[in-house]
């Protein structure tokens, strides 16, 4: 069974530019979830989608979006780039959503995004 | 999820040591997750406890929930190179909310 696939691996952008990675979920999981990674902040929760709707945002700007596809894939959106941004965005895909089913998330290898 | 605190933040031992991470919450818990990250990869789920005073063992590793549900530890026996990485205890609630992580660094 493929893992969860992301890409680009790595990306580098100028400051205002804006940038979309692609998540591809493991085959039935219809829960996409996205985090960001810093050394700073650690790993941050952006937002989840479940069956093309976002179910849950967490505490970013507007200027971080995404969208999930029929088939499960996900993409995640950054515009008007801000060296802040600099991370390693993570995917990580659920059989469910839901505390309720306490499901284990499995993620991607991620894309290393470096803004200058 | 609700906000979880780890500690510590790194740990170096000699190879064969053990070595302990805690998980520590202001609030009860329904559930605590960890997580192991190698250098330059991403996050793997290692294990689920759901229930108080809940203890499940991984080959050499320990894991525990408090009778409180406020507290979790992973326990490692006799430490391997194999595992190092940096380890996360996460609370899973609608997203997962990750403690910062232990950094582990095993000597040989």
């Amino acid at each position: 069974k493929a893992g969860v696939t992301q890409t680009p691996r790595y990306l580098i952008k100028t400051r205002g530019q804006q940038v979309t990675l692609s998540c591809s979920p493991i085959s039935g999981h219809r829960s996409v979830s996205w985090y960001q990674q810093t050394p700073g902040q650690g790993l941050q929760f952006l937002f989840e989608y479940f069956s093309e709707t976002q179910r849950n945002k967490g505490n970013f700007p507007g200027r971080f979006s995404g969208r999930q596809f029929s088939n499960s894939r996900s993409e995640m959106n950054v515009s008007t780039l801000e060296l802040g941004d600099s991370a390693l965005y993570l995917c990580a895909s659920s059989q469910s959503s839901g505390v309720l089913l306490n499901t284990e998330a499995f993620f991607g290898q991620g894309t290393r995004l470096t803004v200058v | 999820g609700q906000q979880v605190m780890q500690i510590p933040q790194y740990q170096h031992v000699q190879e064969g040591e053990d070595f302990t991470t805690y998980c520590n919450s202001s609030t009860t818990l329904s559930n605590i997750q960890w997580y192991k990250q190698r250098p330059g990869g991403h996050p793997v789920f290692l294990i689920q406890l759901v229930k108080s005073g809940e203890v499940k063992k991984q080959k050499r590793l320990t894991f525990q929930f408090g009778e409180a549900k406020k507290n979790s530890s992973l326990h490692i026996t006799a430490t391997q190179t194999t595992d190092v990485g940096t380890y996360f205890c996460a609370n899973r609630g609608y997203a997962l909310n990750f403690g910062k992580g232990t950094s582990l660094l095993v000597t040989p």
